[in-house]
C-alpha cells in the first residue's frame, strides 16, 4: 500500500521560507507515470491546491500561489519538497502531500499523507 | 480561478436516511472532470469519486455521483454512521479548486 509522510519544521516565522518534504514508501516516485501534489488546509477551513510535480521536473502550480512556490523532487530518496516563500499569518495550515490517479496535474487525489501543521508565528 | 460553490453548508440526517450534496461551477467544468471527497476529524481526505461517477476502489455503492457542465449532486442512499463527515467537491479540468466543503451531521 502507497504511503506517504510529510515532514517539516511545525512553527516558522514571518517573512521566512516554509519547507516541507514529503517521502513516499511503498512505489517509487522516478519510476511512476503519476504526478504528486501538496494541498492545504487552514484551521477549520477548506482544501487549497498548491501545486504539483512529475519526477521528470515538470510543475504545475496554483496561479494564487505561483510566485512564491517551488517544488522539487529527489528521486534518490523517492521525496519530494515545497518551499513558500514569504509566509504570513494566513500560510497556517494543515499541508498534505499527495498523489494524482495518473499521468496528469489535472486529476484526483488517490493517496494522501496524513498532514502536517504549520503555524507562522513569531 | 473555477470557483465551486457547495450546498447546504451542514447537512442533518438520521442513519438511514437518503442524502443529496450539491456543487455548483461558475463555469462549465471541462469533461465533466469533478472529484468528491470525504474528510472525517483528523483525517486526510479520502476519494469518493471522479468522474464524476466512477467510485474509486473499496467506495460503496451507496455513494453515487452524477452531474455535467456546472451542476452535480453526490447521493449517499442510506446513511450509515461512518458517512457522518465533511465531504468536498474538486474541479480538475482546469487547475484545481476546490469547494468549500458540505458538513454531514447526525440530526
Amino acid at each position: 500500500q502507497l504511503q506517504l509522510q510529510e515532514s517539516g519544521p511545525g512553527l516558522v516565522k514571518p517573512s521566512e521560507t516554509l519547507s516541507l518534504t514529503c517521502t513516499v514508501s511503498s512505489g517509487s516516485i522516478g519510476t511512476s507515470l503519476h504526478y504528486w501534489g501538496w494541498i492545504r488546509q487552514p484551521p477549520g477551513k477548506g482544501l487549497e491546491w498548491i501545486g504539483s510535480i512529475h519526477y521528470s521536473g515538470g510543475t504545475y502550480f496554483s496561479p494564487s500561489l505561483q510566485s512564491r512556490i517551488t517544488i522539487s523532487v529527489d528521486t534518490s530518496k523517492n521525496q519530494f519538497s515545497l518551499n513558500l516563500t514569504s509566509v504570513t499569518t494566513a500560510d497556517t495550515a494543515m499541508y498534505y502531500c499527495a498523489r494524482h490517479s495518473h499521468s496528469s496535474p489535472l486529476l484526483p487525489f488517490d493517496y494522501w499523507g496524513q498532514g502536517a501543521l504549520v503555524t507562522v508565528s513569531s | 480561478d473555477i470557483v465551486l460553490t457547495q450546498s447546504p453548508g451542514t447537512l442533518s440526517l438520521s442513519p438511514g436516511e437518503r442524502a443529496t450534496l450539491s456543487c455548483r461551477a461558475s463555469q462549465s467544468v471541462s469533461s465533466n472532470y469533478l472529484a468528491w471527497y470525504q474528510q472525517k476529524p483528523g483525517q486526510a481526505p479520502r476519494l469518493l469519486i471522479s468522474g464524476p461517477s466512477i467510485r474509486a476502489t473499496g467506495i460503496p455503492d451507496r455513494f453515487s455521483g452524477s452531474g455535467s457542465g456546472t451542476v452535480f449532486t453526490l447521493t449517499i442512499s442510506r446513511l450509515e454512521p461512518e458517512d457522518f463527515a465533511v465531504y468536498y467537491c474538486q474541479q480538475y479540468g482546469r487547475s484545481n479548486t476546490f469547494g468549500q466543503g458540505t458538513k454531514l451531521e447526525i440530526k
